[in-house]
């Protein structure tokens, strides 16, 4: 099993759709977040949520709402998506207090129709 | 402002031989450094760090060279592999965020048979 596991593993959604991606991490970590990867650009922080407390927001639009239950377990919902958000999401998790890496999910292939 | 940024974004190097990866980061504040290595489909993995204060590390056929005085990073690949085939990217973490790691657009390496 992985240390951390995004579902679904792809998705289409039309802009008026509502869903959610999932996220789970098995490695005991405190801090959890979202990053887009659009091509052949820079993987963009979207969220950060350090303790179950967001943290960072980094001027993500509306249309994109972070969930954190519990230190485990990260949810981004989705709801009116336009066509540019298509992209792939990832989720990643580490350990605050010290310089430690960053470990991702294999993400969610998301397509906006 | 902040950037990351990569010198090739593409890469090919005959199987056998090494490679090299360049970065170039511009915070002088940037006292975490990572390489990731992401294959198609899947989410970044991570290879190696280093902290600020060192300039070398070595790992299992990668090392890692840091010059803070040029601000440069660089990745070297011994025996480079098939399956070393992939986009690598390299991040930083400024000492003043201790949670942002700040990724570059990545440089598709293609190892040739």
């Amino acid at each position: 099993e992985t240390g951390v596991t995004q579902t679904p593993r792809h998705l289409v959604m039309g802009m008026t759709n509502k869903k959610s991606l999932k996220c789970e991490q098995h490695l005991g970590h405190n801090a959890m977040y979202w990053y887009k990867q659009s091509a052949k650009k820079p993987l963009e922080l979207m969220f950060v949520y350090s303790l179950e407390e967001r943290v960072e927001n980094n001027s993500v639009p509306s249309r994109f709402s972070p969930e954190c239950p519990n230190s485990s377990h990260l949810f981004l919902h989705l709801h009116t998506l336009q066509p540019e958000d298509s992209a792939l999401y990832l989720c990643a998790s580490s350990q605050e207090g010290g310089n430690t890496e960053a470990f991702f999910g294999q993400g969610t292939r998301l397509t906006v129709v | 402002g902040e950037s990351v940024g990569l010198h090739l974004p593409t890469l090919s190097v005959q199987e056998g031989d090494n490679s090299i990866i360049n970065c170039a980061y511009s915070n002088s504040a940037s006292d975490y450094f990572i390489w990731y290595k992401q294959e198609s489909g899947k989410g970044p993995q991570f290879i190696i760090d280093i902290r600020s204060n060192m300039d070398k590390r070595q790992g299992q056929r990668v090392t890692v060279l840091l010059n803070k005085t040029v601000k440069h990073l660089s990745l070297q690949i011994a025996a480079t592999q098939p399956g070393d085939s992939a986009v690598y990217f390299c991040a930083d973490r400024s000492s003043g965020s201790a949670r942002q790691l700040t990724f570059g657009s990545g440089t598709q390496l293609t190892v040739l048979p």
